[in-house]
């Protein structure tokens, strides 16, 4: 089974500093990788994913992450932080599934942006 | 377009009572998903809807929760009886298919408090 790990519950950067969420993945074959984006009070927003093309994804309002196979890490980071990137954010991995993938969420990481 | 609509937004019981969500999935949309979102945790599948039939249900507490989708359009979930352990925020989300190319959208969810 497919599992992610996110290392940090809580992240803290002050505005314009580089943005760094860990998340680590387990999986017996190559999985298909995700970052959300929760905003209080709101569902989850999807801001890149990578599906076996390029290991260096771009995703939405300038957050990158990049597939890592031998270190089984998907980063997701960001060169400078605004304030309104302060919310929680997902990793979650999916298994290529002949259309029918699930997705497995990680526990999630608060970024607070320190004006 | 518009997005993926929830109701209630917040709703209090006591635990042994019943109640009941909604979901409008964002129209033309085929898959429709019921995540539960415990506090501190990522959302966890509850079920999967193709159209109007289960496409995964193997998270689904049987014994109290119940989803249906009638006509392949909106969906409701029922808890009966609830438990304390059933205070989360229940997300629902819709995909134009299950394919892994096709991204989740996500519904601002209900937030459910049982006493």
């Amino acid at each position: 089974a497919q599992s992610v790990t996110q290392l940090g519950s809580h992240v803290s950067v002050s505005e314009g500093a580089l943005v760094l969420l860990r998340c680590n993945y387990s999986s017996s074959v190559p999985p298909y990788l995700f970052w959300y984006v929760q905003y209080p009070n709101q569902g989850l927003q999807l801001l890149l994913k990578y599906t076996s093309a390029a290991t260096l994804v771009k995703g939405i309002n300038g957050f990158e992450a990049e597939f890592k196979k031998s270190e089984t890490s998907f980063h997701l980071t960001k060169p400078s932080a605004h304030m309104s990137d302060a919310a929680e954010y997902f990793c979650a991995v999916s298994l290529p599934n002949f259309g029918n993938e699930k997705l497995t969420f990680g526990t999630g990481t608060r970024l607070t942006i320190i004006p | 377009e518009a997005g993926v609509a929830q109701s209630p937004r917040y709703k209090i019981i006591e635990k042994r009572q019943s109640v009941a969500f909604w979901c409008n999935p964002i129209s033309g949309h085929a898959t429709l998903y019921w995540y539960q979102q415990i506090l501190g945790q990522g959302p966890k599948l509850l079920i999967q809807f193709q159209n109007n039939g289960v496409v995964d249900d193997s998270q689904l507490p049987k014994d109290r929760f119940s989803a249906e989708r009638l006509k392949g359009v909106d969906s409701t979930l029922k808890i009966q009886p609830a438990k304390l352990e059933d205070s989360a925020v229940y997300l629902c989300a819709s995909s134009l298919n299950s394919a892994l190319g096709s991204p989740l959208h996500f519904g601002n969810g209900t937030r459910l408090t049982v006493t």
